[in-house]
């Protein structure tokens, strides 16, 4: 089936710079995009989403890029401070259900 | 949001016998769903529970296996059947309000020996 995959498994950053996560996509029919935070014997926290038709969207510290032509999101964190660190998730909304389609992670460290 | 719990948070169990892992949710929601996480990788659903309802399966997961409740809009149980080392995993449960937003339980770590 269809499924939301990710670049990079790990991506270490100096506390203080910005940090970029990237996600490839393959259903152009999804109506959201979502960013997920999970940290450690957690589960996933809602960080922000994307609607299919926007291209930009910005929240406190961070801000998500749709790019439908490419098929590609990005979720960039401002001053990556060291509660940062976690795995990210990009996730996929099927209207019908409701349903998420999970990429395969990525582990933030975060370095003092 | 919705504020979610699960029960256990954690067991260790021995193959062959079953595993119910409970799911309450602060207030009513329209959807709950099933996910498992095998160690170290994402997310896969399992199932959506359906109240008053079978659940709805994903490919590769079997009512047999992983027998499902819901018997209102707060709470749902997810049985993990005849485990085998194979079923160690965290599994998740979450809800959503019939927008796209789904918010996440805790996790239940279930380790088969």
């Amino acid at each position: 089936g269809e499924s939301v995959g990710l670049h990079l498994p790990t991506l270490s950053v100096q506390e203080g710079d910005n940090s970029i996560i990237n996600c490839a996509y393959s259903n152009s029919a999804s109506d959201y995009f979502i960013w997920y935070k999970q940290e450690s014997g957690k589960g996933p926290q809602f960080i922000i989403d994307i609607r299919s038709n926007m291209d930009k969207r910005q929240g406190q510290r961070v801000t998500v890029l749709l790019n439908k032509t490419v098929k590609h999101l990005s979720l960039q964190i401002a001053a990556t401070q060291p509660g940062d660190s976690a795995v990210y998730f990009c996730a996929e909304n099927q209207a019908a259900g409701n349903k998420l389609t999970f990429g395969g992670g990525t582990r933030v460290l975060v370095k003092p | 949001s919705a504020v979610i719990s699960q029960k256990p948070s954690r067991d260790i169990c021995q193959r062959g016998t079953s595993l119910t892992i409970q799911c309450q949710v602060d207030s009513q929601v329209t959807m709950m769903f099933w996910y498992r996480q095998q160690p170290g990788q994402s997310l896969t659903l399992i199932a959506t529970a359906n109240q008053g309802s079978e659940a709805t399966y994903e490919s590769g997961f079997v009512i047999d296996k992983f027998p499902i409740s819901r018997p209102n809009l707060t709470f749902s149980t997810l049985t993990v059947s005849n485990m085998s080392p194979e079923d160690s995993s965290i599994y998740l449960c979450s809800a959503g309000t019939g927008k796209h937003e789904q918010y996440f339980g805790p996790g239940t770590r279930l380790t088969v020996t």
